[in-house]
C-alpha cells in the first residue's frame, strides 16, 4: 500500500524533545485520522479531519497536537511525551467520513526514552 | 458501533479456503461490515466491505447473513502471505477495532 506515506518510520525521542510526524496520501482523499497502537491493544482512534476541519478527539493528552495544513497531509506533533506514549502511530486516510473503507500508512514506531 | 465477535486464533492449510467469521448481533441498519487485516509491523489493510449483499474482490469473500447478524470472510486459496490478524468491524464511521483473529496459515 502505497497510497499513504508516514515519515519516519522510527523515531526515539527523550521526554523533553519536540518532533512531528508526518502523513501524506496520495489518493485523493479529504478526510484524514490518526491512530494510536500500543504493544497488545487494539488500535484506538486519536483524531479525525474532515476537509481539513477536525471534527474528533477522542480525549487525547494536549502533548499530542495534530495539523491538517490540506486535505493530503496531516501531522502529529509530539511534546513532552511520557514513555506510556511509545506506541505505533497510525495514519489513514477516507473519501468522506461515512461509511467509507479507511487506507491505512504502515505507521511509525515511537519510543520514549 | 455495533460490537463484534471473532475467533481468537484460527490454522489452515495452505491452498485451502479460509473462512473467518464475525457476529455483529447489534448491527444497526445503516452500519456496513468491514473487513481489515493487519500483517505484523504494517499498517492495517483493507480487504473489503458490504451492507447486505454478498461482495467479492480480487483478495475475498464476504457473506453476509440475511439477518445481518453475522458475517464471514473467505479467503479462497489461503497463502502463507496471508498469516495475519483479521478485524470485522461494524461501523457507519469510525473504526472501532477489536482483538481480531490471529490467523495462522501452515504450509
Amino acid at each position: 500500500e502505497t497510497g499513504v506515506t508516514q515519515t519516519p518510520r522510527h523515531l526515539v525521542m527523550g521526554m523533553t524533545n519536540k518532533k512531528s510526524l508526518k502523513c501524506e496520501q496520495h489518493l485523493g482523499h479529504n478526510a484524514m485520522y490518526w491512530y494510536k497502537q500500543s504493544a497488545k491493544k487494539p488500535l484506538e482512534l486519536m483524531f479525525v479531519y474532515s476537509l481539513e476541519e477536525r471534527v474528533e478527539n477522542n480525549s487525547v493528552p494536549s502533548r499530542f497536537s495534530p495539523e491538517c495544513p490540506n486535505s493530503s497531509h496531516l501531522f502529529l506533533h509530539l511534546h513532552t511525551l511520557q514513555p506510556e506514549d511509545s506506541a505505533l502511530y497510525l495514519c489513514a486516510s477516507s473519501q468522506g467520513t461515512y461509511n467509507q473503507p479507511q487506507h491505512f500508512g504502515d505507521g511509525t514506531r515511537l519510543s520514549i526514552l | 458501533d455495533a460490537k463484534t465477535t471473532q475467533p481468537t486464533s484460527m490454522d489452515c492449510a495452505e491452498g485451502r479456503a479460509a473462512n473467518l467469521p464475525c457476529n455483529h448481533s447489534t448491527i444497526s441498519g445503516n452500519e456496513y461490515v468491514y473487513w481489515y487485516r493487519q500483517i505484523h509491523s504494517q499498517g492495517p489493510q483493507y480487504i473489503i466491505h458490504g451492507l447486505k449483499n454478498n461482495e467479492t474482490n480480487e483478495m475475498a469473500s464476504l457473506i453476509i447473513t440475511e439477518d445481518r447478524k453475522s458475517s464471514t470472510l473467505i479467503l479462497p486459496h489461503a497463502t502463507l502471505r496471508d498469516t495475519a490478524v483479521y478485524y470485522c468491524i461494524a461501523s457507519q464511521g469510525n473504526l472501532i477495532f477489536g482483538k481480531g483473529t490471529k490467523l495462522s496459515v501452515k504450509p
